[in-house]
């Protein structure tokens, strides 16, 4: 099973490029939400879906959008890159009913 | 501003002893709190969660302790080992999807 899988896992972009993140869960999860971690600051979430076509802002959202046309997929977007972006970001899945969260091993993005 | 704050930010511990990390919270309504295992280059995995309606719950060697009125919750790692050696976080949520996270805990263990 391969659960959740983020690429690329690692990306060097240059202030004002585009790029999005991506994700995808093979466990038929309704649940997908995006993370970015920071030193000190542990996780914080940026966007989730509660369904396919379903999105919502978390505690972070800003420059970045999302998207939910599947089940399976739940990308992030980067729209014009900025050095304050520059971190690890996390991906995960969980099911409905008082089901863990699963993460991916995460994307390491810096931005110079 | 952070909605769970953790502490210590790192500690070490002999093989064999015990690691206890502390976490609060103010919002009421969270009723759900998991912890979290992180280790390098890998994404956090649940390790253990409780809800407000237990003051305790134990798996293996690891043991949450909650206290309700005082908002406050801590895992506690008994007989520490090598292999428990990585990053912890706490968490917290009102419904289970859209956790807040502690700024997490750095536990080494010294053979």
């Amino acid at each position: 099973n391969a659960g959740v899988t983020q690429t690329p896992k690692f990306q060097v972009l240059k202030t004002g490029q585009s790029m999005t993140l991506q994700c995808a869960q093979d466990m038929n999860h309704e649940y997908m939400s995006w993370y970015r971690q920071d030193p000190g600051m542990g996780l914080r979430l940026i966007h989730y879906s509660v369904g396919a076509g379903i999105t919502d802002q978390g505690e972070v959202p800003n420059g970045y959008n999302v998207s939910r046309s599947t089940t399976e997929d739940f990308p992030l977007r980067l729209l014009s890159a900025a050095p304050s972006q520059t971190s690890v970001y996390f991906c995960a899945s969980q099911g409905v009913g008082n089901q863990p969260q699963h993460f991916g091993d995460g994307t390491r993005l810096s931005i110079l | 501003q952070q909605q769970v704050k953790q502490s210590p930010q790192s500690l070490i511990v002999q093989k064999g002893g015990i690691s206890i990390i502390n976490c609060a919270y103010e919002n009421t309504a969270f009723d759900y709190f998991p912890w979290y295992q992180q280790f390098p280059g890998k994404g956090p995995a649940l390790l253990i969660a409780i809800r407000p309606d237990v003051s305790e719950k134990k798996e293996g060697r690891f043991t949450i302790s909650f206290n309700k009125s005082a908002k406050q919750f801590s895992l506690h790692i008994m007989d520490s080992q090598p292999g428990d050696s990585a990053t912890y976080f706490c968490a917290a949520s009102e419904v289970d999807y859209k956790l807040s996270f502690g700024a997490g805990t750095t536990v080494t263990v010294r053979a």
